[in-house]
């Protein structure tokens, strides 16, 4: 367990309104993440950051921003919510596991329907 | 650039039936290797890894080869349980770093 949680597990919104996704994590690693799952589609990974202040896109960033201002949070904030954008979104951590090498660690997931 | 690609599912078996996914890759450098598993309602787990080539990761009887010849991390298990319903995902890091790369998954139910 990586200590990572997220808010809300379940939210319903309307077309048009914005909508910010929480993950907070209290073992202070470095690399966080935020990724999508779709039918078909598996994980596709939206924003990722590197540090406080330091967030990079992923391959579906379009209608997405993040933003990092303390090391254990990580929001993620759809401007203007789509019904494209219903899915279940995952956090996740990078943390080096034995022999040097980094694993991912996921919460519970957040499950958006925009109606 | 890199990518995983997984078998397709959904897979479903009779308990106590033998279990493969296939996994192949594609990597510019040497990757760790992974299997995740996703148990409804909750976020990915990691199953097992294997960061070298010939290396096996197991765990909970399931098992998987690193094979650099033909880049694949096949999973596998001798004798699956009702239990083991979930999605199954293979994904991949290069070396030590921090970008990870996921196949589509598989979903897997057995039957009693």
């Amino acid at each position: 367990d990586a200590g990572i949680t997220q808010s809300p597990r379940h939210k319903v919104t309307e077309t048009g309104t914005p909508v910010t996704l929480r993950c907070h994590q209290t073992e202070n690693h470095r690399y966080m993440y935020w990724y999508r799952q779709d039918p078909g589609h598996g994980l596709r990974l939206i924003h990722y950051s590197y540090g406080v202040k330091d967030t990079d896109k992923g391959e579906v960033s379009d209608g997405y921003s993040v933003s990092r201002s303390k090391t254990e949070d990580f929001l993620l904030t759809l401007e203007s919510a789509t019904s494209s954008q219903t899915s279940v979104y995952f956090c996740a951590i990078s943390a080096v596991a034995g022999g040097g090498y980094n694993e991912q660690f996921f919460g519970p997931g957040t499950r958006l329907t925009v109606l | 650039g890199d990518s995983v690609t997984q078998m397709e599912g959904p897979v479903t078996l009779s308990e106590e039936a033998f279990l493969t996914i296939n996994c192949t890759y594609t990597a510019t450098g040497y990757p760790s290797l992974f299997w995740y598993v996703q148990y409804p309602g909750e976020g990915l787990q990691l199953l097992l890894k294997a960061t070298k080539a010939d290396d096996k990761g197991s765990n909970k009887g399931f098992e998987a080869t690193y094979r650099k010849e033909t880049t694949s991390f096949h999973l596998e298990k001798g004798s699956v349980q009702v239990s083991d319903s979930a999605v199954y995902f293979c994904a991949l890091s290069e070396g030590t770093g921090n970008q990870f790369y996921f196949g589509t998954g598989t979903s897997l139910t057995v039957i009693p």
